[in-house]
């Protein structure tokens, strides 16, 4: 079945320290996208990618960074600069940058110790 | 700007009861609509989206008109049941005239409660 995965389900981190939320799909899609939402809120936009190689900032991009290697593949990283990452992380794709329709992923929740 | 405007929840029915979430926009250019369900510690899954104007979407008991006149795309069901809890986002996605990008905007999302 094509889909999204998204590693691991819950991930902890210490105070000064860089994590790296994984993001795979087999859909064949060109473009991804980082999404972060806090409670009782919709979702923001952290990073994007049109296509391998290539990624942008979107509204929320400080304290991460992203690479894009892999058609199939976006993590992403929490760094140390991001001042308060407990959220649930969420992965999408689409056909392309002009695709309308993003699938989601199951999401990663990131608490700090 | 983009936006897009919900309904505060949690919007609380008994089983079986007909719902209705609103949903208004504002977006520059043509957005294409979306409703997207959230159950409780999982991702966004696509529940059913509109192109354009007057387009009807539909899913699993589900639908919402495009109405460009009222810049609406309220989500509405005959009869919910208890499965149908989760919470709900309507979102819109448009072209960035700074940016050409195309971004997904989302409301806030509203929570639906079916009780038995």
């Amino acid at each position: 079945d094509g889909g999204i995965t998204q590693s691991p389900k819950y991930l902890f981190r210490k105070e000064g320290q860089n994590v790296t939320l994984s993001c795979e799909q087999n859909l064949n899609h060109d473009a991804m996208y980082w999404y972060r939402q806090d409670p009782g809120q919709g979702l923001r936009l952290i990073y994007y990618s049109q296509i391998v190689n290539d990624f942008q900032k979107g509204d929320i991009a400080e304290g991460y960074s992203v690479s894009r290697e892999k058609k199939e593949s976006f993590p992403l990283t929490v760094t140390s600069a991001q001042k308060n990452p407990t959220a649930f992380y969420l992965c999408a794709s689409s056909i392309g940058p002009e695709g309308a329709t993003q699938y989601f992923g199951p999401g990663t929740r990131l608490l700090v110790l | 700007g983009n936006s897009v405007t919900q309904m505060e929840g949690p919007v609380t029915l008994s089983e079986e009861a007909f719902l209705t979430i609103n949903c208004t926009y504002t977006a520059t250019g043509y957005p294409s609509l979306f409703w997207y369900v959230q159950y409780p510690g999982e991702g966004l899954q696509l529940l059913l989206k509109a192109t354009k104007a007057d387009d009807k979407g539909s899913n699993k008991g589900f639908e919402a008109t495009y109405r460009k006149e009222t810049t609406s795309f309220h989500l509405e069901k005959g009869s919910v049941q208890v499965s149908d809890s989760a919470v709900y986002f309507c979102a819109l996605s448009v072209v960035s005239m700074d940016t050409g990008r195309r971004a997904l905007t989302f409301g806030s999302g509203t929570r639906l409660q079916v009780q038995p």
